[in-house]
């Protein structure tokens, strides 16, 4: 079964500072693979996609994400955080044929300190 | 802009009484879903439908059910609310070969 990963519960960072979040995924074919943003009370938001083409993705909000096959991985990174990028992050994955159930991972709590 | 709607958005209830959530969307999407997902935790599936007619439950056992009547209505129903059910509920619309779009979701406190 497809299973997403994101180790980091919490990450800290400083306003200004860079953002790497971590993702890794685990089917043996490339999946579709998304990034959401949650704020507290609120619905997700989609960051960014992968569906096929260039690995590098650029997503709103400043935020990209990089698409390693050899790795698994789909890390988001944004250059310089500001404090209104404090909230739960998701990277979720869809198998590209067959199921049609978003699989999310646990999620991981930005903390912006000013 | 994701055209997907959950009412009420925050709902205090007592024990025992039967509740419905709203979820509507007006994209058209033939695939729908109910997430659970209680304060700073990962989401749990707890139903899904693939169309008109069709229900499925999901991978976390829930005592909720849902009807799929319309194509653009979801509603989850709860017959006999209990304190264990406190948590928001988050519904999710798609089409083959796109992302989830969500709605703001609703959070249900039973006392």
């Amino acid at each position: 079964a497809q299973s997403v990963t994101q180790p980091d519960i919490h990450i800290t960072v400083s306003e200004g500072a860079s953002l790497e979040l971590r993702c890794n995924y685990s089917y043996g074919a490339t999946p579709y693979l998304f990034w959401y943003v949650q704020s507290p009370g609120q619905g997700l938001q989609l960051l960014l996609k992968y569906f096929s083409g260039d690995t590098l993705v650029q997503g709103i909000k400043g935020f990209e994400a990089e698409f390693k096959r050899s790795q698994s991985s789909f890390n988001l990174r944004k250059p310089s955080v500001h404090w209104s990028d404090a909230a739960e992050y998701f990277c979720a994955v869809l198998l590209s044929g067959g199921s049609y159930i978003p699989t999310f991972g646990r999620g991981t709590s930005l903390i912006v300190h000013p | 802009e994701a055209d997907i709607y959950q009412t009420p958005r925050y709902l205090v209830i007592g024990t025992g009484k039967k509740i419905t959530l709203e979820c509507s969307q007006t994209m058209g999407h033939d695939k729908m879903y109910w997430y659970q997902q209680d304060p700073g935790m990962e989401l749990h599936l707890i139903h899904y439908s693939y169309g008109v007619n069709s229900t499925e439950k999901g991978d976390l056992s829930s005592e909720s059910t849902v009807s799929r009547i319309r194509t653009e209505h979801f509603p989850l129903t709860l017959e006999s609310a209990r304190p264990s059910h406190t948590s928001q509920y988050l519904c999710a619309s798609k089409r083959t070969g796109t992302e989830a779009f969500f709605g703001q979701g609703t959070r249900l406190t039973v006392v």
